[in-house]
């Protein structure tokens, strides 16, 4: 079946401009995160989405950093005024369930660049 | 501050040897460990996982150990081929799913 999408795979902006990342998880699940990837680095959490709960928004690491889920199903990661320091690979990641009784599923990212 | 610390951040093997990672974690809470394999380009993908109800789990040439009481766990890969070169991360959760990673081992086995 078909697994996590994100699009675009590669995005390229100038500095300054707003970017909108989005994912589609896989039908059904239920939880839905973004992480962010630096070059060589780990993965760092920045929102995540359970149901019709509030997302836990804990690790967006600015105001110009905002995601929403529509219809729990798609969500869309928005980064405003983007600066240098925003590069990175962006990865969604749905799980069937909540926590511990279900694995994550990631897509490949998306790869932005900003110039 | 990571909540999961992962050792080391690369290592070198030999095809046939044994790679064994480290994670280290504080809350007690965690109830799932996760291990994630990553290829370039790829997003990571479930590699094995294990709970601390039991102190191992074996699945092909993938071995977790899970010492409950060190609140630490482990990865080997035995018989290490080139095509387990890959980048690992160590995972863990709670019951309300948030799911916190270490920073990642690259693995690299050499012909």
């Amino acid at each position: 079946g078909a697994g996590v999408s994100q699009s675009p795979s590669n995005k390229v902006t100038e500095k300054g401009k707003d970017v909108e990342l989005r994912c589609d998880p896989i039908s059904g699940h239920t939880a839905l995160y973004w992480y962010r990837q630096s070059l060589g680095q780990g993965l760092e959490f920045l929102i995540y989405f359970q149901g019709n709960s509030a997302p836990d928004k804990s690790g967006l690491p600015s105001d110009r950093f905002s995601a929403e889920r529509t219809g729990g199903s798609v969500s869309t990661l928005t980064i405003q005024r983007t600066q240098q320091e925003d590069s990175a690979v962006y990865l969604c990641a749905s799980s069937l369930l909540q926590g511990h009784n279900s694995p994550l599923h990631f897509g490949n990212g998306t790869r932005l660049t900003v110039t | 501050q990571q909540q999961v610390k992962q050792s080391p951040q690369s290592l070198i093997v030999q095809k046939g040897g044994i790679s064994i990672i480290n994670c280290a974690y504080e809350n007690t809470a965690f109830d799932y460990f996760p291990w994630y394999q990553q290829f370039p380009g790829k997003g990571p993908a479930l590699l094995i996982a294990i709970r601390p109800d039991v102190s191992e789990k074996k699945e092909g040439r993938f071995t977790i150990s899970f010492n409950k009481s060190a609140k630490q766990f482990s990865l080997h890969i035995m018989d290490s081929q080139p095509g387990d070169s890959a980048t690992y991360f160590c995972a863990a959760t709670d019951s309300w799913g948030k799911f916190q990673f270490g920073a990642g081992t690259q693995v690299v086995v050499t012909p």
